[in-house]
């Protein structure tokens, strides 16, 4: 089966502008995530959907990121304004459904200038 | 949240020899899974076990849930397992799916 699929690969932006990833969770997958890692940490979770609804945005920070998931099954997510602080990868993952295995997409590389 | 805490933070072996990574949770998990991120940043999934022991050709992984730990062997070790490895659970307590990640065990192995 395909695996997650996020795009692009890798991103350049000076602080200020905005920016806006994508994410296509694998087929049947209700579950779908979005998780910041910062260099020489572990991934954490920005925010969760389940179908077409948010059911965790609480680590998300609200005045400059959005997500949205309108049909169920693609998502995006944006930055904008960006922050120095926000280089990061920016990884997706699905599950079938909440409490199953999470399988992750190879991510984006974001670089703030 | 869920602290997770990963042991060794770094390891470095010659090809052929044998490991194991360790983590701890500070509260029961679920959904316990193992993940090695390699240098492209790829994170791969090797294991989901809430309980237990599995294995897949030169690793195992064993988690003993009400001791709220787990352990990663790796044998015959191979450069190309060089990377991070990962460890991450879902809170027990909650029925959201959020993954808390340890920071990691960067292992290197060299010819």
């Amino acid at each position: 089966e395909a695996g997650v699929a996020q795009s692009p690969r890798y991103k350049i932006i000076e602080k200020r502008q905005s920016v806006a990833f994508w994410c296509n969770p694998i087929s049947g997958h209700a579950t779908l995530y979005w998780y910041q890692q910062i260099l020489g940490q572990g991934p954490k979770l920005l925010i969760q959907f389940q179908n077409n609804g948010v059911v965790d945005d609480s680590q998300l920070p609200k005045d400059r990121f959005s997500a949205e998931r309108l049909k169920g099954v693609d998502s995006t997510l944006k930055i904008q304004p960006a922050k120095l602080e926000d280089s990061a990868v920016y990884l997706c993952a699905s599950s079938y459904s909440i409490n199953q295995p999470q399988h992750f997409g190879d991510g984006t590389r974001l670089s703030i200038l | 949240g869920i602290q997770v805490e990963q042991s060794p933070p770094d390891l470095i072996l010659q090809e052929g020899a044998n490991s194991t990574l360790r983590c701890n949770f500070s509260d029961s998990v679920n959904n316990l899974q193992w993940f090695h991120q390699n240098p492209w940043g790829q994170l791969i999934n090797l294991f989901y076990i809430p309980s237990g022991t599995k294995q897949n050709g030169r690793l195992s992984a064993t988690t003993v849930a009400t001791e709220r730990y787990s352990l990663l062997y790796i044998s015959s070790s191979q450069t190309t397992d060089s990377g991070v490895y990962f460890c991450a659970g879902t809170d027990r307590g909650s029925t959201l799916g959020r993954l808390y990640f340890g920071r990691g065990t960067q292992l290197t192995v060299w010819p």
